[in-house]
């Protein structure tokens, strides 16, 4: 079966950092493009950033370019969302999702809740 | 960016009708180099992630019951329910995987009449 169980999530203060993880099972996780996708209180959802099967390609929304990295350990079987610079609209809950080539989301997690606040 | 827009922003139809989505993009989706439409649509119930129901446009994840379908090309877009089930209640997204950044619409609400 196959399982994406984010954490890393919670409370953070404007300006502070957090890391987020995404462990996966139930498939050959080095095979597979990732991605997260994030989703504002109430909101719709926003595509934020991906990492290709090897980690050799990444994109991110302009956004959070040059604020949050992604990155991966296909030993681990992990995703990662490295976010610095955190600003109060980037609270939202953060979905990690498995991407069938480069292309859709064939598989989502739970997703994990960041609020950035004072 | 592409721009994905969906229509209506909420919809209610009567069990066992059928409900149709739309979701026009601001530049068309479709590849020349192998003729398909880079579009998904997802399903969301409240308090869950977005589940996959369709993508190249039209062809239907598996498990999905078959009363979904998904039709169009170029910029335009449609999402049909059949025969509305009391389980289809959910918001619904279109999504461009054409090029990124990947963007979606801003989801339309399918509620019960």
């Amino acid at each position: 079966e196959v399982q994406l169980v984010e954490s890393g999530g919670g409370l953070v203060q404007p300006g502070g950092s957090l890391r987020l993880s995404c462990a996966a099972s139930g498939f050959s996780f080095s095979d597979y493009w990732m991605h997260w996708v994030r989703q504002g209180p109430g909101k719709g959802l926003v595509w934020v950033s991906r990492i290709k099967s090897d980690g050799s390609t990444t994109t991110y929304a302009d956004s959070v370019r040059g604020r949050f990295t992604i990155s991966r350990d296909n030993a681990e079987n992990t995703l990662y969302l490295q976010m610095n610079s955190l600003r109060a609209e980037d609270t939202a809950v953060y979905y990690c999702a498995r991407g069938f080539g480069s292309h859709y989301f064939d598989f989502w997690g739970q997703g994990i809740l960041v609020t950035v606040s004072s | 960016d592409i721009v994905m827009t969906q229509s209506p922003d909420s919809l209610a139809v009567s069990l066992g009708e059928r409900a149709t989505i739309n979701c026009k993009s601001s530049q068309s989706v479709l590849s020349s180099s192998n003729n398909k439409n880079y579009l998904a649509w997802y399903q969301q119930k409240p308090g869950q992630p977005p589940k996959l129901l369709i993508y190249w446009a039209s062809t239907r994840e598996s498990g999905v019951p078959d009363r979904f379908s998904g039709s169009g090309s170029g910029t335009d877009f449609t999402l049909t329910v059949s025969s509305l089930q009391a389980d289809d209640v959910a918001v619904y997204y279109c999504q461009q995987y054409y090029s990124t950044p990947f963007t979606f619409g801003q989801g339309t609400k399918l509620e019960i009449k």
